[in-house]
């Protein structure tokens, strides 16, 4: 079983604040990182898998990135706004999608 | 391309019934993911199959539970006499070529045991 880490457990930003969290994952025999945003009610969406040490992504106001010799990611999102409210979820690729528990953000209008 | 579907939606068994949860896949997508998310907790692991193979089961109880992948139709996660604790969504993801590559998610069944 792989440990996959996420910091914090929960999060209430106001609007307009920019906020980050972060993943803790098994630096040895890295293959990919995967975030996913979760909202209530709904199913994981994808949003971003990245693979490169190095890697930034960006989607809209929210972008990752990534380190694979230190073993962490990164999740950015620039002026909160309440429809960010959500959970983040990373996952890393083993034998299985190992998920972290996620982070819960709250952004208050 | 219809995403990944699931159904039902919603399921009520009583104790001691059998519960079948269907999952099929997005087109195209051979690998499936089942996980259970319980009450107040994350989403766990629970099945890796690939068309007609259990690649990875460690996520699943031993007993009550078991899960398929037909060449045809959908993936199916059976649990067997079914008790309070099964109470939980569960929810499938589809990819195309295995776990380095995006998984898609379908809404989850909600299961509860009455």
């Amino acid at each position: 079983i792989l440990n996959v880490e996420q910091s914090p457990q929960s999060l209430h930003v106001q609007e307009g604040d920019s906020t980050n969290f972060t993943c803790s994952f098994p630096s040895s025999n890295f293959y990919a990182l995967h975030w996913y945003r979760w909202e209530t009610a709904k199913s994981p969406e994808a949003l971003f898998v990245m693979t490169l040490n190095g890697d930034e992504k960006k989607k809209g106001r929210i972008s990752a990135t990534l380190n694979t010799k230190e073993g962490y990611s990164y999740l950015y999102i620039k002026g909160s706004q309440p429809e960010d409210s959500a959970t983040y979820l990373c996952a890393f690729p083993g034998n299985q999608f190992y998920f972290g528990t996620g982070t819960s953000l709250t952004v208050i209008p | 391309n219809a995403g990944v579907m699931q159904n039902p939606r919603h399921l009520v068994r009583r104790r001691g019934q059998e519960a079948r949860l269907r999952c099929s896949p997005m087109k195209g997508h051979s690998h499936v993911y089942w996980y259970r998310q319980l009450p107040e907790e994350g989403l766990k692991f629970m099945v890796y199959l690939q068309k007609e193979n259990i690649i990875d089961e460690s996520g699943m109880p031993k007993e009550r539970f078991s899960a398929e992948f037909p060449k045809e139709g959908p993936s199916i996660l059976r649990i067997q006499q079914v008790v309070r604790g099964d109470s939980a969504a569960y929810f499938c993801a589809s990819s195309p070529t295995g776990l380095g590559t995006e998984a898609f998610f379908g809404q989850g069944t909600r299961l509860t045991v009455v």
